[in-house]
């Protein structure tokens, strides 16, 4: 079965930084693209972030591009968002999802709030 | 990287047949059949209904269907049902990279 479990959110004072991560089982971790999308509280899906099977290729919505980096470590089945200067309007659900998109996990809440 | 675009709500009666359209431009809908929607019930994640236009995934009932026109996707469900009720978004490949994806800003749907 697969699953991918979020951690890390929590609640942030704007400028400060969290790092999410996401523990994937039940597939070949390595074989898949996987990403981050977002949801803040009664609002829409935005895709966050991505990055390809090798790492190789990375990419970013403009509107955290400089400010989040994504990773992943194949070896710990992981997926990782390292979330940098981090503003109000940051504050909602992060997903990670395996690619394309038939797997998700539940979510971590990231509230930035002072 | 403009959200594409939807309808804010739809409604049907159980039995009934609805379309939720899904608009953008050649440089995603247009340009890819890469187009997917995903059924999300209230305190759920996302639910992968249909890919690449208009496949479905294992398990998903054959009363979703999806298509494509030009720049607009639409998502059909037959045979309503009131489990269907809930919030669906589309989602396609954009031109910036096989891994940039926009989100539409999603429907919400009432069986009536």
């Amino acid at each position: 079965e697969v699953q991918l479990v979020e951690s890390g959110g929590g609640l942030v004072q704007p400028g400060r930084s969290l790092r999410l991560s996401c523990a994937a089982s039940g597939f070949t971790f390595d074989d898949y693209a996987m990403h981050w999308v977002r949801q803040a509280p009664g609002k829409g899906l935005e895709w966050v972030s991505g990055i390809s099977w090798n790492s190789g290729s990375i990419g970013y919505a403009d509107s955290v591009k400089g400010r989040f980096t994504i990773s992943r470590d194949n070896a710990k089945n992981s997926l990782y968002l390292q979330m940098n200067s981090l503003r109000a309007e940051d504050t909602a659900l992060y997903y990670c999802a395996k690619d394309p998109y038939d797997y998700w996990g539940q979510g971590t809440l990231v509230t930035v709030s002072s | 990287q403009s959200a594409l675009t939807q309808p804010a709500s739809v409604s049907g009666s159980p039995g009934q047949s609805i379309t939720i359209s899904c608009t953008g431009t050649s440089s995603d809908v247009g340009g890819y059949n890469y187009v997917s929607w995903y059924q999300q019930h209230p305190g759920k994640a996302p639910k992968l209904m249909i890919y690449e236009v208009s496949n479905r995934p294992s398990g998903v009932p054959d009363r979703f269907s999806g298509s494509k026109s030009g720049n607009t996707a639409s998502l059909t469900i037959s045979g309503l049902q009131a489990e269907d009720e809930a919030d669906y978004y589309c989602s396609s490949y954009t031109s910036s990279s096989t891994l940039h994806v926009v989100f539409g800003g999603g429907t919400k749907l009432t069986v009536l």
